[in-house]
Order: C-alpha cells, then sequence, then structure tokens
C-alpha cells in the first residue's frame, strides 16, 4: 500500500487562474481531509469529506471547493487564485466515519502562485 | 476559541541530552491531542495520540488538563530526531474531524 498519494508534487499558475489538486485515500479509508500549509506554519484545516459530501469546512472562501469520489478519492479546486494560495496542501485520510480517527497524511502538492 | 501554541520555533540540543517540546493548548472541554513529526523531504506522520499512552522512539506525551499543555519529551535525544515537530489537537462539536495544528517546532539534535 503507497498510502496517501497526491497529484501533481508541483504546480505554477498565475494569479486569477484556476488549479485542481488531487488525492488517493490509503487503501480502506473512506474519510479525506484537505489542509493549507503556509511557510512557516502549520497545516491548516480546508474541508473533510466523507461519503462524497463535504462534511466540515474551515475558514476558507468559496474559492475553494472539493469533491469526492465513490472511490473514496478526493480534488480540491481552487478558482481565481491569489498570490496568497501559494502554500504547500496536504491531503489526509482516515479509517471510517468516526472523527477521532487517525489521520495519515500523503506527501502534499507544492502550489506557487505568480 | 480552540487553539494549539508551541512557543518555541527551534529547539538546539546536544546528542544524549534529555528534550522538550511545549504545547499548550485552547480548548473548552476534553480534546483529543498528537504529536505528529515531519523529517527531512518526508511526509506528516503521527508520532503519538495521548489516548493511546504509548511511547514512540522513546517520546513520551502527558496531557496536563489543569496547565493544559501536553509537552513531548525524551531522555536522551538521539540525532536521527531532528525533525519538525507539530502539536495538534482533535475537537468536539464544530470542530468535529479537522486538526487544528501548532506552528511546530524545529528539533535539532547535535552530535
Amino acid at each position: 500500500d503507497a498510502g496517501v498519494t497526491q497529484s501533481p508534487t508541483h504546480l505554477i499558475k498565475t494569479r486569477g487562474q484556476q488549479v485542481t489538486l488531487r488525492c488517493s485515500p490509503k487503501s480502506g479509508h473512506d474519510t479525506v481531509s484537505w489542509y493549507q500549509q503556509a511557510l512557516g506554519q502549520g497545516p491548516q484545516f480546508i474541508f473533510q469529506y466523507y461519503e462524497e459530501e463535504e462534511r466540515q469546512r474551515g475558514n476558507f472562501p468559496d474559492r475553494f471547493s472539493g469533491h469526492q469520489f465513490p472511490n473514496y478519492s478526493s480534488e480540491l479546486n481552487v478558482n481565481a487564485l491569489l498570490l496568497g494560495d501559494s502554500a504547500l496542501y496536504l491531503c489526509a485520510s482516515s479509517l471510517s466515519g468516526e472523527w477521532r480517527d487517525t489521520q495519515y497524511f500523503g506527501p502534499g502538492t507544492r502550489l506557487t502562485v505568480l | 476559541a480552540q487553539r494549539v501554541t508551541q512557543p518555541e520555533k527551534l529547539l538546539s540540543v546536544f546528542k544524549g541530552a534529555p528534550v522538550e517540546l511545549k504545547c499548550n493548548y485552547s480548548y473548552s472541554g476534553s480534546p483529543e491531542l498528537f504529536w505528529y513529526v515531519q523529517y527531512s523531504r518526508q511526509r506528516l506522520q503521527l508520532l503519538l495520540r495521548h489516548i493511546s499512552r504509548e511511547s514512540i522512539k522513546g517520546f513520551t506525551a502527558d496531557l496536563n488538563k489543569g496547565e493544559t499543555s501536553f509537552h513531548l519529551k525524551k531522555p536522551f535525544a538521539q540525532e536521527e530526531d531532528s525533525a519538525m515537530y507539530y502539536c495538534a489537537l482533535i475537537g468536539y462539536g464544530g470542530s468535529q474531524g479537522n486538526l487544528i495544528f501548532g506552528k511546530g517546532t524545529k528539533l535539532s539534535v547535535k552530535p
């Protein structure tokens, strides 16, 4: 099991563009959470998907949206990119709908907005 | 407000010295607390969680509700412990399911 995988590894976009990041959860996991990690900061929660629905959302604008597919993989979409969206985007998966369950992280996607 | 504070950005110790990485939290209720570690060029991974009460790689952490702290300790640091350490909590209520992280402490263990 490769664990949580994310693609692409790196991405460079310009302001105003749109981006889609992808995540495949650890085998057997059905819950996916997305985090944004700015330089020098801890990860900050964006939202969580379970059973193909957004179950919880952090303090991020509507420009950030997501989706979960029947195979539990997930996408994070960011519209109208701003310079401040430059960060490492982390995906984490967990085993069940139990919110206390341990979250396993992917390697992240480094997004640079110019 | 739910918050995790790690007061030290950088902690530098010599090999064999004791290590204590500080973590304080602000949360009304009984949060569940974690320590995550990120070694160079590796992904963020769980080191330990307080509910397990286990010791991983010689590290332990005790939840002190009176002081709202969850400090990470190791009696004898090793060079391979050099990494970025993040304290995090999962809360009840509106924060169900999401980890709230501190800003992290970089531990450097010198030979």
